[in-house]
């Protein structure tokens, strides 16, 4: 079963807006991870919040994480036709290596 | 792609017949994972290992058996294919040792149809 719920399922901006997707979790997690997918690639890790953190910034990606909420945003900041993929939230365990994903957001930027 | 390649990139096979996908990285990570991602369904782990010959199984493990004799490279095989084995098969690695959940590298994946 899923760990994580992506939501928007698929989003379609122009250029130039803000994109936010967001993730439900159900579970405790030791940290939250968001990862790129672009059509027919492999998964590209691109930032990843701890428990105890509650926003994280990393070029124009901005995360935040509500423990209390069991969910987290994904922010991505003056689109670009570039930033067209699926987006993926993961969830870790405390204690474990593994990761469960969601079902992902398809993001469209449209020029 | 993080030094990890995935052979073949895409294979069609016939149903009962035996399949075996080979992840390969030269970034001397200990953990690897197989996932395969379908539609509506994301990305599920099929087995993953935590270090030469200790693998354990994922949330789809059924049909599927992995090894792991080297550092570098993990199998997964599909003693019998089957239909609903037809999917996009992913290969990930992590590193970090003493450490909850790191970041993982992926591979380009393979495109397996059974037919």
């Amino acid at each position: 079963s899923q760990q994580g719920e992506e939501d928007p399922q698929a989003l379609s901006i122009q250029e130039g807006e803000n994109a936010t997707m967001n993730c439900s979790y159900k579970t405790s997690i030791n940290n939250l991870q968001w990862y790129r997918q672009n059509s027919g690639r492999g998964l590209v890790h691109l930032i990843l919040i701890r428990s105890n953190e509650r926003e994280k910034h990393s070029g124009r990606l901005r995360v935040t994480l509500d423990t209390s909420k069991k969910s987290s945003s994904l922010l991505i900041t003056a689109s670009r036709a570039a930033d067209t993929a699926s987006y993926f939230c993961a969830t870790a365990n405390f204690g474990n290596e593994k990761l469960t994903f969601g079902t992902g957001t398809r993001l469209t930027i449209i020029p | 792609d993080a030094g990890i390649t995935q052979s073949p990139r895409h294979k069609v096979t016939e149903t009962g017949t035996p399949v075996t996908l080979r992840c390969h990285q030269t970034e001397n990570h200990r953990y690897m994972y197989w996932y395969r991602q379908d539609p509506g369904h994301g990305l599920r782990l099929i087995h993953y290992s935590y270090g030469v010959k200790d693998t354990d199984k994922g949330e789809v493990s059924d049909g599927y058996s992995v090894s792991r004799s080297k550092t570098e490279d993990f199998l997964l095989t599909l003693e019998s294919a089957t239909s609903s084995q037809t999917s996009v098969y992913f290969c990930a690695i992590s590193g970090t040792s003493g450490r909850s959940g790191a970041e993982q590298y992926f591979g380009p994946g393979t495109r397996l149809t059974v037919t």
